[in-house]
């Protein structure tokens, strides 16, 4: 299994401004995942955090938008930039420890943009 | 592409009332990953089931119950004698069987939300 502490846990910040995130897991795991819930939706990957290498993002967001850094095998950071109303969401990090096992997510990031 | 299709948006019943949710998914993978997820009003995601597709077994676990059907491409959940606790939106998910450990990217139905009423 895997315990993924995610921080913050909410924010309220200023249209215009950063903000980043931090997911650390209490194992190394190879891939960690960043995904986005917009408010009433359904999950949304944004990216795969590689370590080691460049993330890799899914249609429709990119690095300047959303960069990621993958520093070792136990953590990684999502930054929203320049951000604006259409960013507020549960930002939540995913990791898998194994071919037969679930996908472990963190508690998520509620961040509201004002 | 993959794809997961919850057609019902809201279900509502009362306390001790059966219900069904439904899951419809979409794949080209031969070996494939099938997930349930609850997400209650706090917003973390609580782990329900995990189901491989060579694995047509269906399961029981205490009041929930999974039927998975290759057949159909559906594995649908139901909750047996619900109680209000069973309230929150719940998830079905597909992930492909990557070769790389860990590799589970998950793709996300749309969700159910479900209220028991007292």
């Amino acid at each position: 299994s895997a315990v993924i502490s995610q921080k913050p846990s909410r924010d309220i910040c200023q249209r215009g401004t950063s903000l980043t995130i931090q997911c650390q897991v209490d194992s190394q795991v190879t891939m960690m995942f960043w995904y986005r819930q917009q408010p009433g939706q359904s999950l949304t990957l944004i990216a795969t955090a590689n370590q080691g290498s460049e993330a890799t993002y899914e249609s429709g967001f990119v690095i300047d938008k959303f960069p990621i850094s993958r520093p070792n095998l136990t953590f990684s950071t999502l930054t929203v930039s320049n951000m604006s109303p259409e960013d507020s969401s549960i930002y939540l990090c995913s990791v898998g420890t194994g071919m037969n096992t679930e996908a472990f997510f963190g508690q998520g990031t509620r961040l509201t943009v004002v | 592409a993959q794809k997961v299709t919850q057609a019902q948006t809201e279900i509502s019943v009362v306390e001790k009332e059966d219900v069904t949710l439904d899951c419809v998914y979409e794949t080209r993978d031969t070996t494939y990953y099938l997930f349930w997820y609850k997400q209650p009003p706090s917003g973390e995601l609580v782990f329900l089931i995990r189901r491989n597709s060579f694995d047509e077994q269906n399961e029981i676990s205490g009041r929930y119950s999974w039927n998975f059907q290759k057949s159909t491409s559906s594995f649908n959940f139901t909750i047996t004698a619900s109680q209000v606790v069973d309230s929150a939106v719940y998830f079905c998910a597909l992930s492909e069987a990557g070769l790389l450990q860990g590799a589970q990217k998950l793709v996300f139905g749309q969700g159910t939300r479900l209220t028991i009423n007292p």
